[in-house]
């Protein structure tokens, strides 16, 4: 079985301040794909990233970063300086177990405040 | 010019109607799927397809049933129509199962 956590429901930061969004999962498969994905209120899903099982190196996108951990199945989401047009609801994702299935965590929302 | 597109946007209907939400994609992708998304913004995958194959059917009652005519296409049909059933639905495509995947618009359906 696999399952994808996100403990933080709703966060809310001032402009300009960091925000982390945890994401911890669970798979018994060794090799597996980790996503990040965006809803902004005007409601499409945006890809953010995509990392697999064997690549642990951190990954740094403009003000985005992502930090994989494998020992602590954590698959974290740092937005530096956040704007107001961060605002939005993330989800975090894992495909395991064949890549057959896909389960996207409860999303967090995220309000950044001008 | 648009990648993955759905039809209608909105759909509002009544109990025990039966309906149609058609998926096109045109990035040439192999596998397409199907997510609802409740009111609560939880997102389930209900259904995938790889060039053409179902390979994923979740527990979803049979009242709905996906259809694949070309690899380019995914459409879901859904019949007699439940209060339960109002969420946003969303297809999907990617290159493959490993790989992001690229979403519609959303469809919002509404069952009165």
């Amino acid at each position: 079985a696999q399952k994808v956590t996100q403990a933080q429901t709703e966060i809310s930061v001032v402009e300009k301040e960091d925000v982390t969004l945890d994401c911890v999962y669970e798979t018994r498969d060794t090799t597996y794909y980790l996503f990040w994905y965006k809803q902004p209120p005007s409601g499409e899903l945006v890809f953010l990233i995509r990392r697999n099982s064997f690549d642990e190196q951190n990954e740094i996108s403009g003000r985005y970063s992502w930090n994989f951990q494998k020992s602590t199945s954590s698959f974290n989401f740092t937005i530096t300086a956040s704007q107001v047009v961060d605002s939005a609801v993330y989800f975090c994702a894992l495909a395991s177990g064949g890549y057959q299935k896909v389960t996207f965590g409860i999303g967090t929302k995220l309000q950044v405040i001008p | 010019d648009t990648a993955v597109s759905q039809t209608p946007k909105y759909l509002v209907t009544q109990m025990g109607n039966d309906k149609s939400i058609k998926c096109e994609q045109n990035l040439g992708h192999d596998t397409m799927y199907w997510y609802k998304q409740d009111s609560k913004k939880f997102l389930k995958i209900m259904f995938s397809y790889n060039n053409k194959e179902l390979i994923i059917n979740e527990t979803v009652p049979n009242r709905f049933s996906p259809k694949s005519p070309d690899k380019a296409h995914l459409n879901l049909h859904i019949n007699s129509l439940e209060l339960g059933d109002s969420a946003v639905y969303f297809c999907a495509s990617s290159p493959d199962r490993a790989y992001e995947q690229y979403f519609g618009p959303g469809t919002r359906l509404t069952v009165t």
